[in-house]
């Protein structure tokens, strides 16, 4: 099944500097999300983007979406250290006939003091 | 305060002993559905609903069941737990199909 999977797995960062992940999928899609967990936390929403956007931005995050090479990436500037989390993509994708959020592994953010 | 709420927060509990996790939302949202989180697995999702009465499978259904007789309310059974089901468990919402989700605070469910 359609997967988005996230890259790097892990990255470590200086608080200020900017922070990028990628996502990758395999599917063609009408919609990509992001979202942000705190250690054993709910997941928050963050960005949605259509696959008919290429750039989206919410207060210091700027989300992109390439669907020619099924790819985003989500960028994190001015980080801070309560931006430490774990982020994840979400895709959407119609499986056997039912429409369904494929989430991938995450990347885990730190950001060192 | 619109949320989703999940109770209870930490359960131990033994092999095949039946135990229901609670979840409600009050944002009037038509979609929920539950995930377990695992480690290296990420997330997986475990049944949706799309309105009352109208529940399907996701991912990984076998070994749980649910129910919707009200739009607030979607309940996650284990009917017989195995060790293979603790887990980290979330419940989420939508207004509508798989467009912007809300999550719970997570169920930590420990079964030995």
């Amino acid at each position: 099944s359609q997967q988005g999977e996230e890259d790097p797995q892990a990255l470590s960062i200086q608080e200020g500097e900017n922070a990028t992940m990628n996502c990758s999928y395999k599917t063609s899609i009408n919609n990509l999300q992001w979202y942000r967990q705190n250690s054993g936390r709910g997941l928050v929403h963050l960005i949605l983007i259509r696959s008919n956007e290429r750039e989206k931005h919410s207060g210091r995050l700027r989300v992109t979406l390439d669907t020619s090479k099924k790819s985003s990436s989500l960028l994190i500037t001015a980080s801070r250290a309560a931006d430490t989390a774990s982020y994840f993509c979400a895709t959407d994708a119609t499986i056997q006939g039912a429409q369904k959020l494929v989430f991938g592994q995450g990347t885990r953010l730190t950001i060192n003091p | 305060e619109a949320q989703v709420t999940q109770n209870p927060r930490y359960l131990i509990t033994v092999t095949g002993k039946k135990l229901t996790v609670t979840c409600s939302q009050n944002m009037n949202h038509e979609y929920m559905s539950w995930y377990r989180q695992d480690p290296g697995l990420g997330l997986r999702q475990i049944y949706y609903s799309m309105n009352v009465e109208v529940t399907d499978k996701g991912d990984v259904p076998e070994g749980y069941k649910v129910s919707r007789k009200e739009k607030r309310n979607f309940p996650l059974i284990l009917e017989s737990p195995s060790p293979n089901q603790t887990s980290l468990y979330f419940c989420a919402s939508s207004f509508q199909g798989v467009e912007t989700q809300y999550f719970g605070p997570g169920t930590r469910l420990l079964v030995l």
